[in-house]
């Protein structure tokens, strides 16, 4: 199975701050990278796929990039919607395997 | 816009079976991958499997000897079967839709599935 790794595992921000989010796996992966945001109780939501695509309808301020083993989920200004759950996910192969996941919280 | 409903039992003793559905609604099935996901109460997330809709299906190796998910196109609706649960299976369970490319784009509402004695 590819390992998934994220760091850190939880962050405090303010809103308006630029907050950065990586991943790293435990092999190449080219681009197949997708990124999630999961709010209490809620399914996940897709934000970006194959690394750097933004998904249809979510705000711009969310970019994604990396390749190969090496990825970055970066929020630009992070609103007060943003405070939530990250996490990073592998469509190389199967089994799918998720990251550990990144929260981010208020400062 | 594709809605994912999702039912099953919510209370399981070990050892029973664990049985979700997820019926697809506003949507085409054809074409698309059809999968289960699950989260242990504060916990991450971890892939259980997929089906295509011509039936093929890939599974988690950690799972594998005890699942199994099916499809019924004519109802469009796919099912998760779970054999011999234990207390570790306890987990919230979404049923989700991707293309080939294996990403996520529509989730079921999730079922909090409790095994316990």
């Amino acid at each position: 199975d590819i390992q998934m790794t994220q760091s850190p595992s939880s962050l405090s921000a303010s809103v308006g701050d630029r907050v950065t989010i990586t991943c790293r796996a435990s092999q190449s992966i080219s681009s197949y990278l997708n990124w999630y945001q999961q709010k209490s109780g809620k399914a996940p939501n897709l934000l970006i796929y194959t690394a750097s695509s933004l998904q249809s309808g979510v705000p711009s301020r969310f970019s994604g990039s990396g390749s190969g083993t090496d990825f970055t989920l970066t929020i630009s200004s992070l609103q007060p919607e943003d405070f939530a759950t990250y996490y990073c996910q592998q469509s190389y192969n199967t089994p799918r395997t998720f990251g550990q996941g990144t929260k981010v919280e208020i400062k | 816009q594709v809605q994912l409903q999702q039912w099953g039992a919510g209370l399981l003793k070990p050892s029973e079976t664990l049985s979700l559905t997820c019926a697809v609604y506003g949507g085409s099935f054809i074409g698309y991958y059809w999968s289960w996901i699950r989260q242990p109460p504060g916990k991450g997330l971890e892939w259980i499997g997929e089906i295509h809709h011509g039936g093929s299906t890939n599974y988690n190796p950690s799972l594998k000897s005890r699942v199994t998910i099916s499809i019924d196109t004519s109802k469009n609706q796919f099912s998760l079967r779970l054999s011999s649960v234990t207390a570790a299976d306890t987990s919230m369970y979404y049923c989700a839709r991707s293309t080939r490319g294996a990403w996520y784009y529509d989730w079921g509402q999730g079922t909090l599935v409790t095994v316990s004695s």
